[in-house]
């Protein structure tokens, strides 16, 4: 089944670390991809998105990502992180539905908490 | 702020029961989807409605159901309620009825199943 996965749960970090947060795709057709994040209490907004063109994207607040079609990953950097960043990180990928329909598919999360 | 607005924030009640949320898009978007996130299964995609017609349909179980008004403002019904539907019920929005751009999430629903 297509499904997208994200490889950590929780993440603890000091500030001013680096951070890496993984995401892999199950879908051999063409795909675009998403990273959301949701700050506590609030509502999922977008930081990043591929459709084409350069696999490096930059998105909002120094963030990053990579997306390596040779192994259905998108991965999500950030080379510095603040404990403003404490948040839970989505990524999503549209997947085909059937019918000629497309879905925006998400991976579980990763929790990610900054400590001062 | 997003432009979604979805109503109620909180929502208590019982098993056995029915209640129906409610979801503003933003102005202009046609396009309306629905999602349940809990603990063990995340956000999952449980249907979306373009212009008043239904456009794709994911892990929505039959004691579910939706639709959107003329005024695209759309409401997803849930009878017959079990504990297991306890969970963060999101809608999102967008222009179009596919998937190139990003979506626009509300706040949430949370309903407690008791």
């Amino acid at each position: 089944a297509q499904s997208v996965s994200q490889h950590n749960h929780h993440v603890i970090l000091s500030e001013a670390a680096s951070l890496e947060l993984g995401c892999n795709y199950s879908y051999g057709g063409t795909v675009n991809l998403f990273w959301y994040v949701q700050y506590p209490g609030q509502h999922l907004q977008l930081l990043l998105k591929y459709f084409s063109g350069d696999p490096l994207v930059k998105g909002i607040k120094g963030f990053e990502a990579e997306f390596i079609k040779s192994k259905f990953s998108f991965n999500l950097r950030k080379p510095s992180v603040q404990w403003s960043d404490t948040a839970e990180y989505f990524c999503a990928v549209n997947l085909y539905s059937g019918a000629g329909s497309y879905q925006l598919t998400f991976g579980k999360g990763t929790k990610l908490s900054v400590i001062p | 702020d997003s432009g979604v607005t979805q109503t109620p924030k909180h929502l208590i009640t019982a098993t056995g029961q029915r209640v129906t949320l409610r979801c503003s898009p933003r102005s202009g978007d046609l396009s309306v989807y629905w999602y349940q996130q809990s603990l063990d299964q995340g956000l999952q995609f449980l249907i979306q409605y373009y212009n008043g017609e239904e456009r794709a349909k994911g892990n929505i179980l039959e004691r579910f159901s939706a639709q959107q008004f003329p005024d695209l403002h759309s409401e997803l019904n849930l009878s017959s309620l079990e504990l297991g539907d306890s969970a963060l019920y999101f809608c999102a929005s967008s222009p179009w009825d596919y998937l190139t751009g990003e979506l626009f999430f509300g706040e949430g629903s949370r309903l407690t199943v008791l």
